[in-house]
């Protein structure tokens, strides 16, 4: 599984963008990109992947880069209830491997 | 909404004890999974099941058991349990096989071994 690269921690005014970045130079051509969030205290939620294309739901943005080497999840009005840690995951079948993630802080 | 439900958000047993969690989920998801989670480590797979009665060994299985009799519901087991087996523990589940994978987890039951 390709290995990912992202910050220990940001900080983010409330009502604010909050853009997360993830370097994963090591993709290969059938590796989704996945991120997932973990609030204090309670399990991983899922939020968003792609492999090729920009992807939208109604939780965040997902920004691929035209090589694939990096992407950013985009918070597009981060709240208080969106500090929580955030992982950048690459996947090819079904494993999921987390790293350390990057802690959100948001902040009002 | 997809839901994940662990029996217990904490638990608390001591060592040597056989220690049931169970998972269910309501999505007929055809996958399941067992997870742990320690400072510093991340989550570490255990077990994960593709189908009834089937199981596959995840990167840390040592000590541990699993059990998926019926399609929603699967359960891990330790079998004696120690100290080194304090953890949170995570169940997860989805219903994509192969390329791309999306799973959603339970709330987690924190487990500690006296």
């Amino acid at each position: 599984d390709a290995k990912t690269t992202q910050p220990t921690s940001m900080d983010c005014a409330e009502g604010r963008a909050a853009n997360l970045p993830c370097n994963h130079s090591t993709i290969s051509g059938n590796e989704y990109v996945y991120w997932y969030r973990q609030i204090h205290s309670q399990g991983p939620q899922y939020i968003i992947h792609g492999l090729k294309n920009n992807e939208t739901n109604e939780m965040a943005s997902l920004i691929i880069t035209e090589d694939r080497k990096s992407s950013t999840l985009i918070l597009p009005h981060a709240t208080l209830r969106d500090t929580a840690v955030y992982y950048c995951i690459v996947l090819y079948g079904n494993k999921l491997v987390f790293g350390a993630g990057t802690i959100l802080r948001v902040k009002s | 909404d997809v839901k994940v439900t662990q029996s217990s958000r904490y638990l608390v047993k001591r060592t040597g004890e056989k220690v049931f969690l169970e998972c269910v989920q309501d999505m007929d998801h055809e996958n399941m999974f067992w997870y742990r989670q320690d400072p510093g480590l991340g989550l570490r797979l255990i077990y994960f099941s593709y189908d009834v009665k089937m199981k596959e060994k995840g990167d840390i299985p040592e000590g541990y058991s699993v059990s998926r009799e019926k399609k929603e519901r699967f359960s891990l087991i330790l079998e004696s349990a120690s100290t080194n087996q304090t953890s949170m523990y995570l169940c997860a589940s989805s219903w994509d096989r192969g390329r791309g994978e999306t799973q959603y987890f339970g709330p987690g039951t924190r487990l500690l071994v006296l």
